[in-house]
């Protein structure tokens, strides 16, 4: 498998354009995390989804913030419209949790987000 | 939520055993133990998850002592590229909401 895919690797964006961040969550996972990082607040977790549904969106810092799961490989984290203070850097991760140890997620490469 | 105290840096040198202790007084009786790992430009990477006694993979050791209330994370003859930040995290199965991460533990390998 190919691990958990995020992109863009990297985004640059203006004040004010709408960004939208993608994640293909590992096959067969059925649970699907977005986090954010940044050196200030460290790693913070955004929205978890299981089997599609998002179950707790209380991380979603404004409604500026969005983020959807269509269908069971694909989700994505929106922002709409960007600040500066967004600038960090986005993770996607996956878990199953029918598995042993379903504490267990996989993280994506993350998405770099810089704007400007 | 189980809050997690770990010291914010160590370093050490190669070929030596590392632990990390991680205190989390009000760890609840269904919280499992966690450890991930972090390389810089990388996402966290799991480790290791313990409930009670020890825990060994390939990897690392995972030491928690009867009364949970903290735990030590044994990396054995570290190398340089076991320079990374580690996060201690508590919570229930399947509670991903409960796995916070903390500042976690920057490990510093030197020659």
């Amino acid at each position: 498998d190919a691990g958990v895919i995020q992109s863009p690797r990297h985004e640059v964006t203006e004040m004010g354009q709408e960004v939208t961040l993608r994640c293909k969550p590992i096959s067969g996972h059925n649970s699907l995390f977005w986090y954010r990082q940044t050196m200030m607040r460290g790693l913070e977790l955004l929205i978890y989804f299981n089997n599609n549904v998002p179950i707790d969106d209380s991380g979603m810092p404004e409604d500026r913030f969005s983020a959807k799961m269509p269908n069971a490989s694909f989700s994505t984290l929106k922002i709409q419209p960007s600040e500066p203070r967004d600038s960090a850097v986005y993770f996607c991760a996956s878990s199953s949790l029918a598995g042993a140890l379903d504490n267990e997620q996989f993280f994506g490469p993350g998405t770099r987000l810089t704007v400007l | 939520l189980a809050k997690t105290t770990q010291p914010i840096s160590m370093d050490s040198y190669e070929g030596q055993e590392v632990n990390i202790t991680c205190s989390h007084n009000n760890i609840a009786t269904n919280d499992y133990i966690t450890w991930y790992q972090q390389f810089p430009s990388q996402g966290p990477r799991f480790i290791i998850q313990g409930y009670k006694t020890k825990v060994t993979n390939e990897v690392a050791s995972l030491f928690i002592p009867a009364d949970r209330k903290s735990s030590t994370l044994s990396l054995p003859r570290v190398s340089l590229s076991d320079t990374a930040v580690y996060y201690c995290l508590v919570g229930g199965l399947g509670s991903a909401r409960q796995l916070t991460f903390g500042s976690g533990t920057q490990l510093t390998v030197l020659p």
